[in-house]
């Protein structure tokens, strides 16, 4: 069974860089799972933020940057705003059997 | 702009069955596979099933394989999820979404149904 691991809760202060992870626990992550990450405000539906590792999807700011590094999958927000402030949740493609798994969630302050 | 709009959601006792719609516009539905992911009450995503474009092809997670079934109505762009011997761990939000094709992830979100077991 594939677990994704990502970093409960994180801060970051206006302005400031933060990088949220997206691991597995067993293995590492690389762009054949083809990790997305989705952005959510309480009662709202997810919205698509980075798609195949690092492209970012219509419409959302170039503050938002997906990468590898090392064994996981990272999401770097740079000059966060207030309005950051959400859950992040990353997501992996399972190719062995066709499945998607996500995290568990990053809850993200900006304080 | 691509809009989803989710139904069928209620309240349900242990045991029997419901049916979810997805009403799909302003895109060509016939043309994009959709996913449907839950959220249960204060936790976070998880990915319920998937379903080609043409409805040949589907795929569940473990949780609900055997119990939900996945269709697709193209003439009328409406996605069907039919979940049946349903259990209190399938109260949950869910949301359809667009297939992000060649590169798996879901694209545009519907704004959810929700289900509650009890």
């Amino acid at each position: 069974q594939t677990v994704v691991t990502q970093e409960p809760s994180l801060s970051v202060s206006p302005g400031g860089t933060v990088t949220l992870t997206c691991g597995l626990s067993s293995g590492s992550v690389s762009t054949r799972f083809y990790p997305s990450w989705y952005q959510q405000t309480p009662g709202q539906a997810p919205r698509t933020l980075i798609y195949s590792t690092n492209t970012r999807s219509s419409g959302v700011p170039d503050r938002f940057s997906g990468s590898i590094l090392g064994n996981k999958a990272a999401l770097t927000i740079t000059g966060a705003q207030p309005d950051d402030e959400s859950d992040y949740y990353c997501m992996l493609y399972v190719p062995s059997g066709f499945s998607w798994v996500f995290g568990g969630g990053t809850k993200l302050t900006v304080l | 702009q691509v809009q989803l709009v989710e139904s069928g959601g209620g309240v349900v006792q242990p045991g029997r069955s419901l049916r979810l719609s997805c009403a799909a516009s302003r895109f060509t539905f016939s043309s994009s596979a959709m996913h449907w992911v839950r959220q249960a009450p204060g936790k976070g995503l998880e990915w319920v099933a998937v379903i080609s474009h043409d409805g040949s092809k589907k795929y569940y997670a473990d949780s609900v394989k055997g119990r939900f079934t996945l269709s697709r109505d193209n003439s009328r762009n409406t996605l069907y999820l039919q979940m049946n011997s349903l259990r209190p761990e399938d109260t949950a939000v869910y949301y359809c979404a667009t297939d992000g094709r060649y590169d798996y992830y879901m694209d545009v979100w519907g704004t959810g149904t929700t289900v509650t077991v009890s």
